[in-house]
């Protein structure tokens, strides 16, 4: 079992769509946890970043950990044909240990 | 560029080649790393650098030769690679290894061994 499971996609939705996106895991000892976007033909850049258990929001985006289920998700609100990009999760459980990622899901927003 | 810079942007290489890849971070962190990024699977975590020390050696195979003069500069060296080499190579930096706030990565090297 891969430590973190996560849809490729792609996902395909209109413009002003609700996404949600998300990775399930198996280690219980993840406490930290973000979210990446990456464009096409660009690194990966930081986007939401929460320690346990919750709701962080920033602007149009939600992240939201549920450790009870070792379940995590990324809500994009009202989105928009820029936010077309490859999402991809990632989590650590603290001190020297690496950051585990998701393989990451496409998503796609039309006009 | 501000940030983590990568250099070449693309690379073709044959199998008896030897090419280098370059990183330059801009941000004042300590640590650095090598990720392979190929499509549809997870980052693969390849090198780590603290402090100019390697830490971590993800079982990489030798035709892989990291290098780090100092904090802010990362190489990685290519010789006698293979078809299923090719990928994306991401350099990223962080704060330093223990102090995870996520990392910055630069726009990454396309290589394709022919």
């Amino acid at each position: 079992q891969k430590e973190v499971e996560q849809d490729p996609g792609p996902l395909s939705v209109p413009e002003g769509a609700i996404v949600s996106l998300n990775c399930t895991y198996s280690n219980s000892a993840f406490q930290y946890f973000m979210w990446y976007r990456q464009y096409s033909r660009k690194g990966p850049e930081l986007l939401m970043y929460t320690y346990s258990s919750g709701n962080k929001e920033d602007g149009r985006f939600t992240a939201q950990v549920d450790k009870s289920s070792k379940y995590i998700s990324l809500f994009i609100r009202d989105s928009q044909p820029s936010d077309s990009a490859t999402y991809l999760c990632a989590m650590f459980s603290g001190g020297y240990n690496k950051l585990i990622f998701g393989a990451g899901t496409r998503l796609a927003v039309h006009p | 560029e501000t940030g983590v810079t990568q250099t070449p942007r693309h690379l073709v290489m044959g199998m008896t080649n030897k090419k280098s890849l370059k990183c330059e971070q801009h941000l004042g962190h300590n640590a650095m790393y090598w990720y392979k990024q190929s499509a549809k699977k997870p980052l693969e975590l390849m090198f780590v650098y603290n402090f100019k020390e390697q830490t971590e050696n993800n079982s990489v195979p030798s035709r892989f030769s990291p290098e780090c003069p100092n904090s802010s500069h990362l190489f990685l060296h290519l010789h006698t690679l293979q078809p299923e080499d090719s990928a994306l190579y991401l350099c990223a930096s962080s704060q330093d290894v223990g102090k995870n706030y996520g990392y910055t990565f630069g726009s990454g090297t396309r290589l394709t061994v022919v």
